[in-house]
């Protein structure tokens, strides 16, 4: 079974400050994404990794940068952290190819005050 | 613009009892359509995948149909159960390699009483 596993599923944060989510995936897949999934607004895309140290912006990268140096780990960083990014984080990984399914960590669910 | 939306936005229903939900898609090109499951407090769960051939696929109690020509796609749950309480993401690709192409309902949040 895919394990993608994500650091923390609490956390509580001030403003301004440096937040680090860590992911890992133990299945070799190429394909690895942070996601935010706010009520209403479903699962919206922060940044998405094809392979070590190669990433692409998704709808909504502001405000965030990310970090792959090894394949199964996936860094997403929060670089001063606002109220406003206070939400549920999801890791995701996958093999390449459109027909892959996305396998999921548990979440993150990041407080901001 | 390409859009995924889901119906309702929620349900209950009784413990044994069937239902039926919905996802309209404008997404285009179109690779494949998935439902997940999320169990409160998890990631979401890959139920089944559709693609452009597909009509209807089954994965125990739960049934997914596509219709291509009108861009919808139904799940059905049978003889609903208690752990069957979720939301349930419709999921749409197109057949690139950009992750932006993947394309999220914002989901149907599933109560079931007993």
């Amino acid at each position: 079974d895919v394990k993608v596993t994500q650091s923390s599923r609490y956390l509580v944060k001030r403003t301004g400050e440096k937040v680090f989510l860590e992911c890992v995936q133990d299945m070799d897949h190429e394909n690895m994404f942070w996601y935010r999934q706010d009520p209403g607004l479903g699962l919206r895309l922060i940044y998405f990794s094809y392979d070590v140290k190669m990433k692409e912006k998704g709808d909504i990268p502001e405000g965030y940068s990310v970090s792959r140096e090894k394949k199964e780990r996936f860094s997403l960083i929060l670089e001063s952290a606002s109220t406003n990014q206070t939400s549920m984080y999801l890791c995701a990984s996958s093999h390449r190819g459109y027909n892959s399914p996305l396998h999921f960590g548990n979440g993150t669910r990041l407080t901001v005050t | 613009k390409n859009q995924v939306e889901q119906s309702p936005q929620s349900l209950i229903i009784l413990e044994g009892k069937n239902c039926t939900l919905q996802c309209n898609y404008t997404v285009s090109p179109f690779s494949n359509l998935r439902w997940y499951k999320q169990d409160t407090g998890r990631g979401p769960v890959s139920l089944t995948i559709m693609t452009f051939s597909e009509n209807t696929k089954s994965n125990g109690r739960y049934t997914a149909t596509l219709d291509a020509d009108t861009k919808q796609s139904s799940l059905h749950i049978t003889a609903s159960q208690l752990s069957d309480s979720a939301s349930y993401i419709c999921v749409v690709s197109s057949p690139y390699s950009s992750a932006s192409k993947i394309i999220f309902g914002s989901g149907t949040r599933l109560s079931i009483r007993p």
